[in-house]
């Protein structure tokens, strides 16, 4: 079956250490996108990839980092600079056209640092 | 700024009718998307419209205005599996998405 898979589904760590989201998706979208969710608030934009080896910053791109090393795969990293990292992370892809672009998101993870 | 606006939280009752409603403010227009989300879960793609009328789905149908920046959500014979989030999103004019807080639906027996 056709998908986007994030692992882990929960993740926790201690505080100022770095920690690295996994996504990878198996669609052929050439566009990928990393979200943060948090309580009472939509969708914030974390970094987007359009193409392989190339990224862009979003809304809230401070204290993460990203890699576009492979068409498939997109992870974060959320760096001990992210001042409140804990929250819920949804990973996205979609393909790169100007009609219907339908999004297709991961099963998110939440991560909680200690 | 950008802003996408919908109601935090709503309440409906099993078998009936439920409008869930979203205005926005973006630079540029270019579709207006509903998602379904569970708690905890992903987001999953309900309608689109990029032109203004009614997009029917079965129960469930998706309204727009672009004069007006308004679209609705329209919910026929809730179930009870209904009760989710609904996540109203405009892809702006350089076609990213900004997504509303979301809204909670409850749906009561």
């Amino acid at each position: 079956d056709g998908g986007i898979t994030q692992s882990p589904k929960y993740l926790f760590r201690k505080e100022g250490q770095n920690v690295t989201l996994s996504c990878e998706q198996n669609l052929n979208h050439d566009a990928m996108y990393w979200y943060r969710q948090d309580p009472g608030q939509g969708l914030r934009l974390i970094y987007y990839s359009q193409i392989v080896n190339d990224f862009q910053k979003g809304d809230i791109a401070e204290g993460y980092s990203v890699s576009r090393e492979k068409k498939e795969s997109f992870p974060l990293t959320v760096t001990s600079a992210q001042k409140n990292p804990t929250a819920f992370y949804l990973c996205a892809s979609s393909i790169v056209d100007r009609g219907l672009i339908e999004a297709f998101f991961g099963q998110g993870t939440r991560l909680t640092v200690v | 700024g950008q802003n996408i606006d919908q109601p935090t939280e709503m309440t409906a009752t099993e078998g009936a009718i439920v409008q869930i409603n979203c205005t926005y403010q973006t630079s540029g227009f270019n579709g207006l998307f509903w998602y379904q989300q569970h708690a905890g879960e992903a987001p999953t793609f309900l309608s689109y419209n990029v032109l203004d009328g009614l997009e029917e789905k079965g129960r469930f149908s998706s309204f727009l205005s672009r004069s007006k920046g308004y679209s609705y959500l329209l919910l026929k014979e809730l179930q009870m599996k209904d009760s989710a989030s609904y996540l109203c999103a405009v892809r702006d004019s350089n076609y990213q998405l900004i997504w509303g807080a979301g809204t909670k639906l409850i749906i009561k027996p």
